[in-house]
């Protein structure tokens, strides 16, 4: 089944404690993103990959630290979380060409930093 | 930074009637995305309509856009209490396939 796994579902962390949430995609996808959701502000854009080893800011990147040393995998690294990164957070991937395809969401992970 | 605009923010119909939900947004676009979310669950895509598109079917959902006055609807024709979600409207502007999404709506559908 063509699908985007994140990993884990829910997370409850302390601050300061470095966390890693995983996103898989198995559609050969190049385009990957990551994005969280609050009420009242919607989804935001954290980060983005176009394609392996290549990054760049969404319109919320403080705080957070991405990778994507391969096509499938691209993690979203909190390397000191705060209580104002709790929050719901997805990730996405498309094609290229995703202007005919869309976006294929994960079931995102909800973290609460306390 | 929010491109899209939904509007209403909640709407309550009763099953079988139809749906109408409003996208607007503020720059030139490339195509326009509707996503429907059901509680705390990932976003699934619905449809997507071209910048040079007007009208577009798919199903039961009816998407248009306006490209002059920036704004798409989406219609629902008659809604089952499935379609009970939170709708967004997102734009890709751009060339790295960004999509910005609005905040939402949330429709519920009465049985």
């Amino acid at each position: 089944e063509a699908q985007v796994t994140q990993n884990p579902r829910y997370l409850i962390t302390v601050t300061g404690k470095k966390l890693t949430v995983t996103c898989s995609q198995n559609m050969n996808h190049e385009y990957m993103s990551w994005y969280r959701q609050d009420p009242g502000l919607g989804l935001r854009q954290i980060y983005y990959s176009m394609n392996v080893e290549v990054t760049d800011k969404g319109d919320v990147p403080e705080g957070y630290k991405v990778s994507r040393k391969e096509k499938r995998n691209f993690p979203l690294i909190l390397e000191s979380p705060s209580p104002n990164q709790t929050s719901l957070y997805f990730c996405a991937s498309s094609p290229r060409t995703s202007w005919r395809y869309g976006y294929t969401f994960g079931s995102g992970t909800r973290l609460t930093v306390v | 930074s929010q491109q899209g605009e939904e509007d209403p923010q909640a709407l309550s119909i009763q099953e079988g009637e139809n749906a109408t939900m409003n996208c607007s947004y503020k720059t030139s676009i490339n195509n326009l995305q509707w996503y429907r979310q059901n509680s705390g669950r990932g976003l699934v895509h619905l449809i997507l309509i071209r910048s040079n598109e007007r009208e577009k079917h798919s199903g039961r959902l009816r998407v248009t856009l306006d490209t002059s006055k920036k704004s798409s609807s989406l219609l629902i024709t008659a809604s089952r209490a499935a379609d009970t979600a939170s709708y967004f409207c997102a734009t890709d502007a751009g060339a790295n396939s960004k999509l910005t999404f609005g905040k939402g709506i949330t429709l519920s559908v009465r049985p």
